[in-house]
């Protein structure tokens, strides 16, 4: 079965800082999917970032990225220019390839911009 | 907004009574996914619907139930309420053609209270 850490509960940044989310997991797998999801207080969950485990390139969506390091099996977002509309938990979460397809979450770390 | 529709936003029942959540997955989704979110549990894969047919099933509890109709809105009944199914309940859905795996898009949830 898998498994996913997220280590830190709670973080807060500056806006226009830059903050980096931590994640590790733990599968036999070879072929995956990762996720980052956020859920701001309206409690929607809105996908942040996806990166197949087959990719070595990071993958990007604006002002946030993430370094996927498979061999260690972590996954980390980072958040360039934060906004205050970044005010949210952030998930991170994994998805088998070609397997079950259930999604399984990390505890989520609660991440606070300061204006 | 992601194209996934849940109703209704909240729900107020008391203990013992049975509810029913709905779903419309995205336009040309196949597969609809029930999640469940408390704050002592966190996010917890329930069950999975492809095309009309169940394809994996969670932490799904004998009192829950769920389906899929022809048009592929989906359904999640829970009967014989307990204090502690009072969670937030997402839908999500995917592409997910037979044999791979796709990103899944949330719902805005239904919140369940039991009283």
């Amino acid at each position: 079965a898998q498994t996913v850490t997220q280590s830190q509960p709670e973080m807060s940044v500056q806006e226009a800082e830059t903050v980096t989310l931590s994640c590790t997991y733990d599968t036999s797998e070879n072929n995956y999917y990762l996720f980052w999801y956020k859920q701001p207080p309206s409690r929607q969950m809105i996908l942040v970032i996806r990166q197949e485990a087959y990719k070595q390139q990071n993958a990007t969506e604006n002002r946030f990225s993430v370094n996927f390091q498979k061999a260690a099996k972590s996954f980390s977002l980072k958040i360039s220019d934060s906004q205050l509309g970044d005010t949210a938990m952030y998930f991170c979460a994994f998805l088998n390839y070609l397997g079950n397809e259930k999604l399984t979450f990390g505890t989520g770390t609660r991440l606070t911009i300061i204006p | 907004d992601s194209g996934v529709t849940q109703t209704p936003k909240h729900l107020i029942t008391a203990t013992g009574q049975r509810v029913t959540l709905r779903c419309s997955p995205r336009s040309g989704d196949l597969s609809v996914y029930w999640y469940q979110q408390s704050l002592d549990q966190g996010l917890q894969f329930l069950i999975q619907y492809y095309n009309g047919e169940e394809r994996a099933k969670g932490n799904i509890l004998e009192r829950f139930s769920a389906q899929q109709f022809p048009d592929l809105h989906s359904e999640l009944n829970l009967s014989s309420l307990e204090l502690g199914d009072s969670a937030l309940y997402f839908c999500a859905s995917s592409v997910s053609s037979s044999g791979s795996t796709d990103t899944q898009y949330f719902g805005p949830g239904t919140r369940l209270t039991v009283l």
